[in-house]
């Protein structure tokens, strides 16, 4: 079945370097959303691409969809310890409207102060 | 107001027990689902509610069976505990996806999650 692949797996970063997680399709999505999940809590959403090659941005978060729309990433510049969580990437299969979200298994960010 | 509720937040049982989980969400939505984290924190979904109707049902054993009595609730019921059955587990809702309007993404609400141990 479809799978959306996600690297890396961990990243552990200094305060202040930025991080990049990417997302990999199988095939090709009608949409990618990004959710944050803090230790403890429970995913929030974030963002959703929809355009070939759209690149969208939220203060020191740049999220990016293939022009393919079958990868996306997402960047965070200066991190700070706020940004200690897991991300996702969760893609969704064109045709048809109740397609469902297929979560890559996302990046868990440490940032050490 | 918690936009999507889920009851217990913790759940420790032994093998063999039957438990439920329960989940309400305010929000309008009229698609709910349930979806299982494990300790690697996959979220893999289950199930998935459209205005009563199961759309999804994803390889999950028999034992879990879903319940919706009206769109606002979807409620999870597993048989027979396993210890495999350890995890969290996330209700969701969303708008239907595909559903007409621009602020329509489809995003999923999330409850706060139900940690189910099995000794």
């Amino acid at each position: 079945g479809q799978q959306v692949m996600q690297i890396p797996q961990y990243q552990h970063v200094q305060e202040g370097e930025d991080f990049t997680t990417y997302c990999n399709s199988s095939t090709t999505l009608s949409n990618i959303q990004w959710y944050k999940q803090r230790p403890g809590g429970h995913p929030v959403f974030l963002i959703q691409l929809v355009k070939s090659g759209e690149v969208k941005k939220q203060k020191r978060l740049t999220f990016q969809f293939g022009e393919a729309k079958k990868n996306s990433s997402l960047h965070i510049t200066a991190t700070q310890t706020t940004d200690v969580g897991t991300y996702f990437c969760a893609g969704r299969r064109p045709g048809g409207s109740q397609g469902n979200l297929i979560f890559g298994k996302g990046t868990k960010l440490s940032v050490k102060p | 107001d918690t936009a999507v509720s889920q009851t217990p937040k913790y759940l420790v049982t032994q093998m063999g027990n039957d438990k439920s989980i329960k989940c309400e969400q305010n929000l309008g939505h009229d698609t709910m689902y349930w979806y299982k984290q494990d300790s690697k924190k996959f979220l893999k979904i289950m199930f998935s509610y459209n205005n009563k109707e199961l759309i999804i049902n994803e390889t999950v054993p028999n034992r879990f069976s879903p319940k919706s009595p009206d769109k606002a609730h979807l409620n999870l019921h597993i048989n027979s505990l396993e210890l495999g059955d350890s995890a969290v587990y996330f209700c969701a809702s969303s708008l239907r996806p595909g559903l007409a309007g621009l602020s329509n993404t489809g995003e999923l609400f999330f409850g706060e999650g139900s940690r189910l141990t099995v000794l």
